[in-house]
């Protein structure tokens, strides 16, 4: 079946620091790929989403490219802010928006220092 | 305008109890999920609704869970009897629809404690 795997967290940085979150996936068609957020407290966000190969996400200074020959969405952030900790889900679907069902991935906790 | 609403946001039950939770939807959103978010694991879908019609529950514990969304709108998610494992966040989800574009928009959890 279809899977998502993506880094072990937590993941620890400084404010201003680069960041990947790496996510790779198991599918057996072409799906569209998502990073979620969920803020402490708060539901679930869709951060970004590509709905085919070479198409880039971006929002809010994130962004992710959907690379078919690797399996791979990774997140990358070029500066990160202490607002940006929160904990991001990478996941699958085929369906454009997601809305046939998503399959998610574990998890990253993401923590950024002052 | 507002989002999906769920209550209770916690519950904790001993094993073999029951437990119900439910889930308002977004208005107009004819698609409705239940997903199951264990501690340190990412959500995992229960069940999907389109209206009140079953889309998919292949991943539902049939023997012990039951969903119903009557009139196409609220939901309820029921467990009984609970077991320990059953403990865990209860996300509900609705969308526009299940067409290509629809997004997902997630309430903010019904976290369940079995002891």
């Amino acid at each position: 079946g279809d899977s998502v795997t993506q880094m072990e967290g937590p993941v620890t940085l400084s404010e201003e620091a680069f960041l990947t979150i790496n996510c790779t996936y198991t599918a057996t068609g072409y799906p569209s790929l998502f990073w979620y957020v969920q803020y402490p407290g708060e539901g679930l966000q869709l951060l970004l989403k590509a709905t085919k190969a070479d198409d880039k996400g971006s929002n809010k200074g994130f962004e992710a490219t959907y690379r078919k020959e690797t399996t791979s969405f990774h997140l990358e952030k070029g500066s990160v802010q202490v607002s940006d900790s929160a904990v991001y889900f990478c996941a699958l679907s085929y369906s454009g928006g997601g809305a046939d069902g998503l399959t998610f991935g574990k998890g990253t906790h993401l923590i950024i220092q002052p | 305008e507002a989002g999906v609403a769920q209550s209770p946001r916690y519950k904790i039950i001993e094993k073999r109890q029951s437990v119900a939770f439910w889930c308002n939807p977004i208005s107009g959103h004819a698609t409705l999920y239940w997903y199951q978010q264990i501690l340190g694991q990412g959500p995992k879908l229960l069940i999907q609704f389109q209206n009140n019609g079953v889309v998919d529950d292949s991943q539902l514990p049939k023997d012990r869970f039951s969903a119903e969304r009557l009139k196409g709108v609220d939901s309820t998610l029921k467990i009984q009897p609970a077991k320990l494992e059953d403990s865990a966040v209860y996300l509900c989800a609705s969308s526009l629809g299940y067409e290509i574009s629809y997004e997902q928009y997630f309430g903010p959890g019904t976290r369940l404690t079995v002891t």
